[in-house]
């Protein structure tokens, strides 16, 4: 069974910090995505990447960055955390398709916290 | 317009009866389309997938794609207590060198006993 592990449940930062949130995958899937999830607002994609090192902007990538070095491991960073961006964060992996990609696996998600 | 549309709801149907819930589409190229369900504090977890035209089904489940309307739905017979969360259409597109799936904001579902 595929296993999307997530570093943090919970997370509570400050306003200015420097934030990383770490997301790994068991299932060597190509894609790995990162999203975020608000009342009302559904699940919004940050970015999304479909290879080591390879990485393309989702719908509200303003304010965060990503890393994927290895197959495995996807990381999202937010550069200067602010209060906007307190907020339930999902990262997902799913096989690469050539005409499109199966279906999403979730990590059990992190809580963050801007104060 | 947003890429993806589902009336938010809640949708309220008694025990045992079918609910149906509606998505539509923005994007005409768009290949696959997937129906998610998530409980309260969970993850979303995929109940369907759908490829072609037509009608899927999955035990209780049933998804409908209509590509020339741009339109997806999930239906649920004999509807349980159990079923109530918030429904997830998404929808594959192509984008850069891959695909990205973009999630509507959710249907929740109330099924009362």
């Amino acid at each position: 069974d595929v296993k999307v592990t997530q570093s943090s449940r919970y997370l509570v930062k400050r306003t200015g910090e420097k934030v990383f949130l770490e997301c790994v995958q068991d299932m060597d899937h190509e894609n790995m995505f990162w999203y975020r999830q608000d009342p009302g607002l559904g699940l919004r994609l940050i970015y999304f990447s479909y290879d080591v090192k390879m990485k393309e902007k989702g719908d509200i990538p303003e304010g965060y960055s990503v890393s994927r070095e290895k197959k495995e491991r996807f990381s999202l960073i937010l550069e200067s955390a602010s209060t906007n961006q307190t907020s339930m964060y999902l990262c997902a992996s799913s096989l690469y398709g050539q005409f499109y990609n199966s279906p999403l696996h979730f990590g059990n998600g992190t809580r963050l916290t801007v104060t | 317009q947003k890429e993806v549309e589902q009336n938010s709801g809640p949708l309220s149907v008694p025990e045992g009866a079918i609910a149906s819930l509606n998505c539509t589409y923005s994007d005409r190229v768009s290949q696959s389309f997937f129906w998610y369900r998530q409980y309260s504090g969970k993850s979303p977890e995929l109940i369907m997938s759908i490829y072609s035209n037509g009608d899927k089904e999955d035990g209780r489940f049933t998804a409908q794609l209509n590509k020339a309307s741009q339109y997806v739905s999930l239906l649920i017979r004999d509807s349980q207590p159990s079923d109530s969360a918030t429904y997830l259409c998404a929808v594959n597109r192509r984008e850069g060198g891959g695909f990205k799936t973009i999630f509507g904001a959710g249907t929740r579902l109330f099924v009362k006993a």
